[in-house]
């Protein structure tokens, strides 16, 4: 099944920019359009924060953006703000029609 | 308000079986393909299955198939997750997700869940 990598940890200062990576290969990040990330604060739901690579539903912040270059798919948070402290986790559609979720990434603000 | 509610979790000892609920409100159920996706206490998330918006497609995550299955019963607007042969390893919070296109098939059922419920607890000890 798919695994795909993220960096267990980032951080930033409020009103910074960070970028959260996530890499996975030709048969799931590299091969389609169906990358999505999620939000997740302790205790709480996911959310979605971003769908087909760079799309962002309704009521979430535009400065949370989504770009993917050949096998590796990537968020982006500007300005950050103290809310934005959260584990955020990427996904991909895969060859074998299944999902494959990274393992997470810990974003602290400063 | 769209609305997704799970139940059926608790304590279960290896071995048996459980079937879990997902209760939907708020859209027309019949028009999405839904999810289940889990996380183990202290973990990352995990996918678990997905069904199509019409039942005709259904998949399931290695670590699970053959022995989950998932199903919808659309007069009740309601997702289910039968799990037999439950493993220590299958204790986690149990999360159903509405993905974000109608109609979705294929890959377009896995672009992005926009719709979560809750999550309910499965415990597998003896």
């Amino acid at each position: 099944q798919s695994a795909l990598t993220q960096p267990a940890s980032v951080s930033g200062s409020p009103g910074q920019s960070i970028t959260i990576s996530c890499t996975g290969t030709s048969s799931d990040v590299g091969g389609y359009h169906f990358v999505s990330w999620y939000q997740q604060h302790p205790g709480k739901a996911p959310k979605l924060m971003i769908y087909d690579v760079s799309n962002r539903p309704s009521g979430v912040s535009n400065r949370f953006s989504g770009s993917k270059s050949g096998n590796t798919a990537s968020l982006t948070i500007s300005g950050l703000q103290a809310e934005d402290e959260a584990d955020y986790y990427c996904s991909s559609y895969t060859s074998s029609s299944t999902l494959g979720f990274g393992g997470g990434t810990k974003l602290t603000v400063l | 308000q769209v609305q997704l509610v799970e139940s059926g979790g608790g304590v279960v000892q290896p071995g048996r079986s459980l079937r879990l609920s997902c209760a939907a409100s708020g859209f027309t159920f019949s028009s999405y393909g839904m999810h289940w996706v889990r996380q183990a206490p202290g973990k990352g998330l995990e996918w678990v299955a997905v069904i199509w918006y019409d039942g005709s497609n259904k998949y399931y995550a290695d670590s699970v198939k053959g022995r989950f299955t998932i199903s919808r019963d659309i007069s009740k607007n309601t997702l289910y997750l039968q799990m037999n042969g439950l493993r220590a390893e299958d204790t986690a919070v149990y999360y159903c997700a509405r993905a974000w296109k109608e109609y979705c098939s294929g890959g377009s059922c896995s672009g992005g869940m926009d719709v979560w419920g809750q999550g309910t607890t499965v415990t597998v000890s003896s």
